[in-house]
């Protein structure tokens, strides 16, 4: 089955511990990308990549980080969480597209990562 | 910074009527894209727009992209309980550095009454 795998689903944690929140697609699809959903805000998009070994800064990239060593892998890393990081989390992926948009085209979301900084 | 600006925010309708979410910007977008999303869950693509004046059909969905590529709108025609969602437009920035940027709007939560 086509997805988008995220784990974990659910994270409580505490100021300054590193974590790692993982994202795997099994669609060969070449662009991945990581959001934030928050009430009152929306979805921002954190960090997104376009291929192996190419990241790009989204909208709120600050205190996270990200790698895209292989193509179905695309975790996000918190160094040192605050609790103003406490949010949802979801992954995307998508298949470039070379026709006429730029951009991804059809975004498959992950299920989501409720994620709780204390 | 390109925004994408959603209405109405919140919107509670009776089965069978008809409405009509919009999502407007000043900036020019690559495409456009409108998601649900239930709770739970993460959004699900409904439609990519590409070309001003574009519109698709999704059954009782319709969908415009504005002839500016600025906005769009999503009509709802005899709405469904099943319609009840929030409903989030996506913007593709026309920036070619940041091909992979999308922006989205803030969303409309729709309920559909029995």
């Amino acid at each position: 089955e086509a997805q988008v795998t995220q784990n974990p689903r659910y994270l409580i944690t505490v100021t300054g511990k590193k974590l790692t929140v993982t994202c795997s697609q099994n669609m060969n699809h070449e662009y991945m990308s990581w959001y934030r959903q928050d009430p009152g805000l929306g979805l921002r998009q954190i960090y997104y990549s376009m291929n192996v070994e190419v990241t790009d800064k989204g909208d709120v990239p600050e205190g996270y980080k990200v790698s895209r060593k292989e193509k179905r892998n695309f975790p996000l890393i918190l160094e040192s969480p605050s609790p103003n990081q406490t949010s949802l989390y979801f992954c995307a992926s998508s298949p470039r597209t070379s026709g006429r948009a730029l951009g991804p085209d059809t975004q498959y979301f992950g299920p989501g990562t409720r994620l709780t900084v204390l | 910074t390109q925004l994408l600006e959603q209405s109405p925010q919140f919107l509670s309708i009776q089965e069978g009527e008809n409405l009509t979410v919009y999502c407007n910007s000043s900036s020019v977008f690559s495409s456009l894209q409108w998601y649900r999303q239930e709770p739970g869950e993460g959004p699900v693509l409904l439609v990519t727009v590409v070309t001003g004046g574009e519109v698709k059909k999704l059954k009782r969905l319709t969908f415009q992209f504005g002839d500016a590529r600025k906005d769009s709108s999503l009509h709802i025609t005899a709405a469904q309980p099943g319609d009840t969602g929030l409903y989030l437009c996506a913007g593709g920035s026309t920036d070619g550095g940041s091909q992979g940027n999308l922006i989205f709007g803030k969303g409309t939560k729709l309920s559909v009454k029995p």
